[in-house]
């Protein structure tokens, strides 16, 4: 059964850092795009940052580039987001996402985890 | 940034009802245009991918079309479990970018 499981949410002060984690399972992890999108409590979707299967290719939302950074660990089957210059305007929960189609980065999610949430307050 | 609009907002509508959202894009996409439907508290599930595509296990009475920059999402005949936030998406290009979602409520 597939499955992704975030981690790292927490309550920070803004200006702070945060290390976002996804531990995937029940699919071959090496094959596939993934992705961050963040939902602000009561609020619609926002796509935050995908890598590809191999992290050649990278995106960013304009909101958050130059602050965070992707990444993953094939061997640990994991997928992080780094944020860094934290805001209180990036409050949210936190998806990790799988996309649907091996070897393919600009391409449908198919399947989200259940979030991980980040408040940015002092 | 492609822009996707999305309307109504919100809708209700009765058991065994006819329903229609309508998504526009600020530019051609194609058929990269996915359906998602979010229950209260979850996550949110893939419905229709490529503009008309049902994902596998998705009931029948979902239903998707269009092309370009006008495209419809159909539930057609409406069941209890349908409530929730519907989300249509498009993956042409960078950043991938969400409508605002359709409150759908009996």
């Amino acid at each position: 059964e597939m499955q992704l499981v975030e981690s790292g949410g927490d309550l920070v002060q803004p200006g702070r850092s945060l290390r976002l984690s996804c531990a995937a399972s029940g699919f071959t992890f090496d094959d596939y795009a993934m992705h961050w999108v963040r939902q602000v409590p009561g609020k619609g979707l926002e796509w935050v940052s995908g890598i590809s299967w191999n992290s050649g290719s990278i995106g960013y939302a304009g909101s958050v580039k130059g602050r965070f950074t992707i990444s993953r660990d094939q061997a640990k089957n994991s997928l992080y987001l780094q944020m860094n210059s934290l805001r209180a305007e990036d409050t949210a929960l936190y998806y990790c996402a799988k996309g649907r189609l091996p070897r393919v980065f600009l391409e449908t999610i198919e399947y989200w985890g259940q979030g991980t949430l980040v408040t940015v307050s002092s | 940034d492609i822009q996707m609009a999305q309307s109504p907002s919100s809708l209700s509508a009765s058991v065994g009802d006819r329903v229609t959202i309508t998504c526009q894009a600020s530019r051609d996409i194609s058929n990269f245009l996915n359906w998602y439907q979010q229950k209260p508290g979850k996550a949110p599930k893939l419905l229709i991918y490529d503009a008309s595509k049902l994902e596998t296990g998705v009931p029948s009475r979902f239903s998707g079309s269009g092309s370009g920059t006008v495209f419809t999402f159909t539930i057609s005949s409406l069941q209890p479990e349908d409530i929730g936030t519907y989300y249509c998406q498009q993956f042409d290009n960078l950043p991938l970018t969400f409508g605002g979602g359709t409150k759908v409520e009996i």
